[in-house]
């Protein structure tokens, strides 16, 4: 499985958007690239999966770019809620294989 | 969408015990399941995977008469943890995968398990 390189921590405030960039330079072809919620004392909630160009849904955007070595994250208007640990992974399709979790990401969201 | 119920999502025990967590995929078939732990402000670590009807499969480092895993149905997967200590406490939390569902989403996790071996 393609790891994954992302930054510790961030800081944001209310109402901002946050992008949060994850490196994966050894992702396979058949590599899907997914993001992962987690709260403390919870189990990870899946956000939003991408294989190429842009995917939006209700709650984030995923940027990705051609080369698909990277791929960020977009949260539009953090509230206090957001504030959690993502969690960037890439796994091929199809395949009963395991999710490696890398450090992930602790957002806080400051008033 | 799918949902996996894990139960406890507490637990108290006193060292030396065994403690089972039941990690059940409410509307789906899961032939694998996947056991993780996480100590705090750390991410998770997967354990093992468990595969319907056959022996579990352990990471390097996990000990496999310590950590014992069944997966006797399609919708049930059980993690014991035999004789635990205090070391052993930490938050353990179950994935299944939705064979149907293409890609990573297709991964659905528990709420997990928080476990304390006094």
């Amino acid at each position: 499985l393609a790891k994954t390189t992302q930054p510790i921590s961030m800081d944001s405030y209310e109402g901002q958007e946050v992008n949060i960039t994850c490196s994966h330079n050894n992702i396979a072809t058949n590599d899907y690239i997914t993001w992962y919620q987690q709260f403390p004392s919870q189990g990870p909630r899946f956000i939003i999966q991408g294989y190429k160009t842009k995917v939006t849904n209700e709650v984030a955007s995923l940027f990705i770019p051609a080369d698909r070595k990277s791929s960020t994250l977009s949260l539009p208007r953090v509230s206090l809620s957001d504030t959690a640990v993502y969690y960037c992974l890439v796994g091929e399709t199809g395949s009963a294989r395991q999710l490696t979790f890398g450090s992930g990401t602790q957002l806080t969201v400051l008033p | 969408g799918a949902v996996v119920s894990q139960h406890p999502s507490w637990v108290i025990c006193k060292s030396g015990t065994s403690v089972k967590i039941e990690c059940r995929s409410l509307d789906f078939q899961a032939t694998t399941m996947f056991w993780y732990r996480q100590f705090p402000k750390q991410s998770l670590m997967l354990m093992a995977t468990s595969n319907e009807g056959s022996k579990a499969t352990y990471e390097q480092g996990v000990e496999k008469d310590k950590f014992l895993i069944n997966h006797a149905s399609l919708t049930l997967s059980t993690l014991t943890v035999t004789s635990a200590h205090p070391e052993d406490s930490s938050f353990y939390i179950c994935s299944a995968r939705d064979p149907l569902v293409t890609g990573t989403n297709g991964y659905t996790f528990g709420s997990g398990t928080r476990l304390t071996v006094v």
